[in-house]
């Protein structure tokens, strides 16, 4: 079990460059979730999927952001047209869907900079 | 809407001290996760409560989920220098499967 890895670890980009961030879960584990947390605050909930299906979407997640986990395995997160409010560390997690309780598993998170 | 409120924000302690985090919420969970962060790296899970009145021990770390579901509890025993970080508590909120944070405790134990 290697846990959630997440690539790059930090990416920093000029204001209006496109951005993707990868995130490979657990293996076995079918439920992925995408968080940004900024400086002194807890993760916010950005988006999550089951399997390939992406089942629920925050309102943080503006009309630049995408996510996509198209095989049911790795996910990907794009931010179009960055902006300096972009500017967080994206954090991946995963969980094995069990009906009792729903352990989520972070990855070590991509620390955006956009300049 | 802050749906967990982690009290206090900030502490800072002697060595071998005890101390207690504490998370409350005017909501019901169905579970309630506590992590701890190092800087520059993602939430580490240190206990997931499922049950009201649930208490679970993790060496030094007392955990405890209330009767209500509603509210949940850290007490470190004899703190260590080892225990600096950021505890943060989260919680799903029924029939969602979505993590709902705290604000995080940024503790810092002085040697």
């Amino acid at each position: 079990d290697t846990g959630v890895s997440q690539d790059p670890r930090h990416k920093i980009t000029k204001r209006g460059q496109n951005v993707t961030f990868r995130c490979d879960p657990i293996s076995e584990h079918n439920r992925l979730y995408w968080y940004r947390q900024t400086l002194g605050q807890g993760p916010e909930f950005l988006t999550y999927f089951q399997n390939e299906a992406q089942l629920e979407k925050s309102r943080l997640l503006s009309d630049r952001f995408s996510a996509e986990r198209p095989k049911g395995s790795f996910s990907t997160l794009e931010i179009q047209r960055t902006e300096q409010g972009d500017s967080a560390m994206y954090l991946c997690a995963s969980s094995l869907d069990e009906y009792s309780t729903d352990t989520q598993y972070f990855g070590p998170g991509t620390r955006l900079t956009v300049l | 809407t802050q749906l967990l409120e982690q009290s206090p924000q900030f502490l800072s302690i002697q060595e071998g001290e005890n101390l207690t985090v504490y998370c409350n919420s005017s909501s019901v969970f169905s579970s309630l996760q506590w992590y701890r962060q190092e800087p520059g790296e993602g939430p580490v899970l240190l206990v997931t409560v499922v049950t009201g009145g649930e208490v679970k021990k993790l060496k030094r770390l007392t955990f405890q989920f209330g009767d209500a579901r509603k509210d949940s509890s850290l007490h470190i025993t004899a703190a260590q220098p080892g225990d600096t970080g950021l505890y943060l508590c989260a919680g799903s909120p029924r029939g969602a499967q979505k993590l709902v944070f705290g604000q995080g405790t940024r503790l810092t134990i002085n040697p």
